[in-house]
């Protein structure tokens, strides 16, 4: 069954540290993937997709995701976390053969120290 | 403007009562979801409708019927509402069912007393 994976239910980084958030799927499909921002009591915002093309995708807030197939994976990278940054990242994914269902993971809670 | 809007955005009734959540989006989409969302912020698809089609139902008990009046609605109606069903409930919208992303409305927390 297809299944989307999201290593660590909590991360904490102080201010201007790396953020690096996990995300791995299990399917010999390639899907396509998107990571998703929820803030308090807010619904979930889109941060980035990836589709085909380039595998290093770009998003809103200075965040990107690199999609590496050989690993299954789509992980979530900021340079320099901000204060703003601290929400609940969901990963996501569809497959061309279904695209009416998306799949979601169980969500990563950002902290961000000061 | 609003893309994707849900009313109530609160909602708190008392073990077997019926209930709506109104949804409308103004996207000119295609496509439209309802999602569950647990304490443990699990979210998992309920329903989906194209073109107010129903396309995807998952194992959702029958007391939960969503309706589609028109492509730009998608109610949900909850009948013998059960404590087990307090969650927030998501009502999201794409552009068509070809891997588009999909747009989320605000959220409607249910509480079931």
């Amino acid at each position: 069954a297809q299944s989307v994976t999201q290593l660590g239910s909590h991360v904490s980084v102080s201010e201007g540290a790396l953020v690096l958030l996990r995300c791995n799927y299990s399917s010999s499909v390639p899907p396509y993937l998107f990571w998703y921002v929820q803030y308090p009591n807010q619904g979930l915002q889109l941060l980035l997709k990836y589709t085909t093309g380039a595998t290093l995708v770009k998003g809103i807030n200075g965040f990107e995701a690199e999609f590496k197939k050989s690993e299954t994976s789509f992980h979530l990278t900021k340079p320099s976390a901000h204060m703003s940054d601290a929400a609940e990242y969901f990963c996501a994914v569809t497959y061309p053969y279904n695209f009416n269902k998306f799949y979601f993971g169980s969500g990563t809670k950002l902290n961000v120290k000061p | 403007d609003t893309a994707v809007s849900q009313t109530p955005k609160y909602l708190v009734t008392q073990m077997g009562n019926d209930k709506s959540i109104k949804c409308e989006q103004n996207l000119g989409h295609d496509t439209m979801y309802w999602y569950k969302q647990d304490s443990k912020k699990f979210l998992k698809i309920m329903f989906s409708y194209n073109n107010k089609e129903l396309i995807i139902n998952e194992t959702v008990p029958n007391r939960f019927s969503p309706k589609s009046p028109d492509k730009a609605h998608l109610n949900l109606h909850i009948n013998s509402l059960e404590l087990g069903d307090s969650a927030v409930y998501f009502c999201a919208s794409s552009q068509d069912s070809g891997g588009n992303e999909q747009f989320f409305g605000p959220g409607t927390r249910l509480t079931v007393l």
